[in-house]
C-alpha cells in the first residue's frame, strides 16, 4: 500500500484557517487522495477526496501538488467542532477484495482548536 | 435519521463468553464493513461484504464471524471472547466497492472484556 506521512499534531485558533499537510511520495498515477476525520468518541467521517485537481466542498478544500507527492487539507475557518484526528489515505484500483478496496488508516494528525 | 447504526453502544462481558454486535444502514448501500479500533487508536479493517458476499477478510481469528442477512445489515458475532478483543468496533457502508467511494461510519460499539 502506498504510504502517507502526516504530522502527529497541529494546533489552531478558532476562526483561523488550518492547513493540514500530507506527504505521499510513492503515490501511483491512479491513487485517489482521501481525507477522513474522527471527532472524539465518534466514528470516522468523510471529508474530501481528489485525484489531480484541487477540490472544494462545504467542509474543506483539498490542494494537491502538481507532482501529486503531497497534498494539503484546508479548513477555511476552524471551529471548536473541527477538533479531531485527520487521516490522509491513498486509495487506488486493485483486484477485487484487494488492499485498495479498504481504507487503511495511519496515525493521522490530531488537530487542536483553541477558543 | 441515523444512516449507519450499531447496537449495542457499550458491551461489557466476561472472558469466554459469546457476543454479537449488530449494524444496520438505511442508505441503500450494497457494501458494508467492520473495522476495529484498538486501545492505541489504530483503525483496521476486519471484513467487507458486497451484496451479502464476503469480499475482504483480513487476518482475523476464526472466533469472529460476520453475517449479512441482507444488504442493509452486517452483524458481527464473536465466540470465546478474549481480553485482547477489547476495542471499539465500527461498522461502515458504501455504495459499491470503488476506491473513490465515500464510506459512512456508525457510532461504534465499545467492547470491554473482563
Amino acid at each position: 500500500d502506498a504510504k502517507t506521512t502526516q504530522p502527529n499534531s497541529m494546533e489552531s485558533n478558532e476562526e483561523e484557517p488550518v492547513h493540514l499537510p500530507c506527504n505521499h511520495s510513492t503515490i501511483s498515477g491512479t491513487d485517489y487522495i482521501h481525507w477522513y476525520r474522527q471527532l472524539p468518541s465518534q466514528g470516522p467521517e468523510y471529508v474530501i477526496h481528489g485525484l489531480t485537481s484541487n477540490v472544494n466542498n462545504r467542509m474543506a478544500s483539498l490542494a494537491i501538488a502538481e507532482d501529486r507527492k503531497s497534498s494539503t487539507l484546508i479548513l477555511h475557518r476552524a471551529t471548536l467542532r473541527d477538533a479531531a484526528v485527520y487521516y490522509c489515505i491513498l486509495r487506488g484500483p486493485g483486484i477485487r477484495g484487494g488492499s485498495n478496496y479498504k481504507l487503511t488508516f495511519g496515525k493521522g494528525t490530531l488537530l487542536t482548536v483553541n477558543p | 435519521d441515523t444512516a449507519v447504526s450499531q447496537t449495542p453502544k457499550y458491551l461489557v462481558t466476561q472472558m469466554g463468553n459469546d457476543k454479537s454486535i449488530k449494524c444496520e444502514q438505511n442508505l441503500g448501500h450494497d457494501t458494508m464493513y467492520w473495522y476495529k479500533q484498538d486501545s492505541k487508536k489504530f483503525l483496521k479493517i476486519m471484513f467487507s461484504y458486497n451484496n451479502k458476499e464476503l469480499i475482504i477478510n483480513e487476518t482475523v481469528p476464526n472466533r469472529f464471524s460476520p453475517k449479512s442477512p441482507d444488504k442493509a445489515h452486517l452483524n458481527l458475532h464473536i465466540n470465546s471472547l478474549e481480553l485482547g478483543d477489547s476495542a471499539v468496533y465500527f461498522c461502515a457502508s458504501s455504495q459499491g466497492q470503488g476506491y473513490y467511494n465515500e464510506q459512512f461510519f456508525g457510532p461504534g460499539t465499545r467492547l470491554t472484556v473482563l
